[in-house]
């Protein structure tokens, strides 16, 4: 089964852009679809967005000016860029691997980042 | 935009006890779209049931998964001591992903 990692910057300043990387391991990130999740410190999850290897995307109507997901399947890595970000943006972020019926059974471990001047 | 309310929001159960689990949504979802997860302290969230009512693979068969159109059901028949964990429930629709605000299990 895929495996999936998040790497990037642990902290980010006040109206800066956040940027995080997932990579694939354990299979082709070339099917499918790959989805961007956050949980702020105590709180819920909340849906970011998800890409399809082709490149198409779908995002959160709440974030959509800001976020962009994008694919690199030379790499077998999909990223996310989150624009002006504020202290609210402070979370645990996660990616997964979304089936077609918009299930999530694989996830990374997950990776905080806080935002803070 | 999908809203799913999940009640209770703690639930307070003993080991052996059965646990029952409501997500209602806004509007109508197709039984194929929705999900069920549940994450302990410091791990990623982990997917039990898909479809409503399957299983996800790995998951223990005291957990079921029930429900259609906008009430849907988790139920663990006999709790063990490894069930106390917070659950959220999701679906997919519109190209659009929405998750519950999660039902915290805790030992009574």
């Amino acid at each position: 089964q895929v495996q999936l990692q998040e790497s990037g910057p642990g902290l980010v300043k006040p109206s800066e852009t956040l940027s995080l990387t997932c990579t694939v391991s354990g299979g082709s990130i070339s099917s499918y679809y790959w989805s961007w999740i956050r949980q702020p410190p105590g709180k819920g999850l909340e849906w970011i967005g998800y890409i399809y290897y082709s490149g198409s995307t779908n995002y959160n109507p709440s974030l959509k000016s800001r976020v962009t997901i994008s694919v690199d399947t030379s790499k077998n890595q999909f990223s996310l860029k989150l624009s002006s970000v504020t202290a609210a943006d402070t979370a645990v972020y996660y990616c997964a691997y979304m089936t077609t019926r918009g299930s999530l059974p694989q996830w990374g471990q997950g990776t905080l980042v806080t935002v803070s001047s | 935009e999908i809203v799913l309310t999940q009640s209770p929001g703690t639930l307070s159960l003993s080991p052996g006890e059965r646990a029952t689990l409501s997500c209602r949504a806004s509007q109508s979802v197709s039984s194929s779209y929705l999900a069920w997860y549940q994450q302990k302290p410091g791990q990623a969230p982990r997917l039990l049931i898909y479809g409503a009512s399957s299983r996800a693979t790995g998951i223990p068969d005291r957990f079921s998964g029930s429900g259609s159109g906008t009430d849907f059901t988790l139920t663990i028949s006999r709790l063990e001591p490894e069930d106390f964990a917070v659950y959220y429930c999701q679906q997919y629709g519109s190209s659009l992903v929405t998750f519950g605000q999660g039902t915290r299990l805790e030992i009574k």
